[in-house]
């Protein structure tokens, strides 16, 4: 069965930095396109940001280039999200998602991240 | 703001059909697949449909899509209650390099 298990979320002040993990199992970590997907609170979802199986190709939307960088450790079946920078703006439930198919096929059940003074 | 639009509500009697459009561009829609989500309140959206008009396994054949041009629709025939959720369209944007999803629809059975 397909897990994808989502931590370290929480409150963190404007101008803080969080990290967020993502434990996956239930099929070939390393094979697989991995992607954050975001959704602020009463907002639609905005896809954040995803990165290639060797960890090396990464796309990101425009509100979080040079603040936000995704990474992987395939040999943990582990994805991240380092965020810096924290605005109001970036408050929101963030997914871990992946693709075995086609379309973002599995999802986590969403880590809270609340930026607030 | 996003680069694929939904009509923000749709709605029917049970048993209905209604449909979802989400229009784009040639960047977007125009020369890629498109996948479907729905999502009901507090929880994790759910792939329903994908390459623009396949169901996943699991999926109702109640649910359907087709894409023509740089527009997509979601079909739901023999409307439930239980189908009450947000339904929203997603697809990459070769010009932003970034996968996008629409703005979102509200699906409510009168």
């Amino acid at each position: 069965e397909v897990q994808l298990v989502e931590s370290g979320g929480g409150l963190v002040q404007p101008g803080g930095s969080l990290r967020l993990s993502c434990a996956a199992s239930g099929f070939a970590f390393s094979n697989y396109w991995m992607t954050w997907v975001r959704q602020a609170p009463g907002r639609g979802l905005e896809w954040v940001a995803n990165i290639k199986k060797d960890g090396i190709e990464k796309y990101y939307v425009d509100s979080v280039k040079g603040r936000f960088t995704i990474s992987r450790d395939n040999a943990k079946n582990s994805l991240f999200l380092q965020m810096n920078n924290l605005r109001a703006e970036d408050t929101a439930v963030y997914y871990c998602s992946t693709s075995l198919a086609s379309g973002i096929d599995y999802w986590g059940q969403g880590s809270l991240v609340t930026v607030s003074s | 703001q996003s680069v694929l639009t939904q009509p923000p509500s749709v709605s029917a009697a049970p048993g209905q059909k209604v449909t979802i459009s989400c229009s784009g561009s040639s960047s977007n829609i125009g020369n890629n697949y498109v996948s479907w989500y729905q999502q009901f309140p507090g929880t994790a959206p759910k792939l329903l449909i994908y390459d623009s008009d396949k169901r996943p396994s699991g999926i109702p054949d109640r649910f359907s899509g087709s894409k023509s041009g740089t527009s997509a629709t979601l079909g739901i025939t023999g409307l439930q209650t239980g189908d009450e959720a947000d339904y929203y369209c997603g697809t990459w944007d070769n010009s932003l390099t970034a996968y996008v999803f629409g703005t979102g629809t509200k699906v409510t059975v009168l």
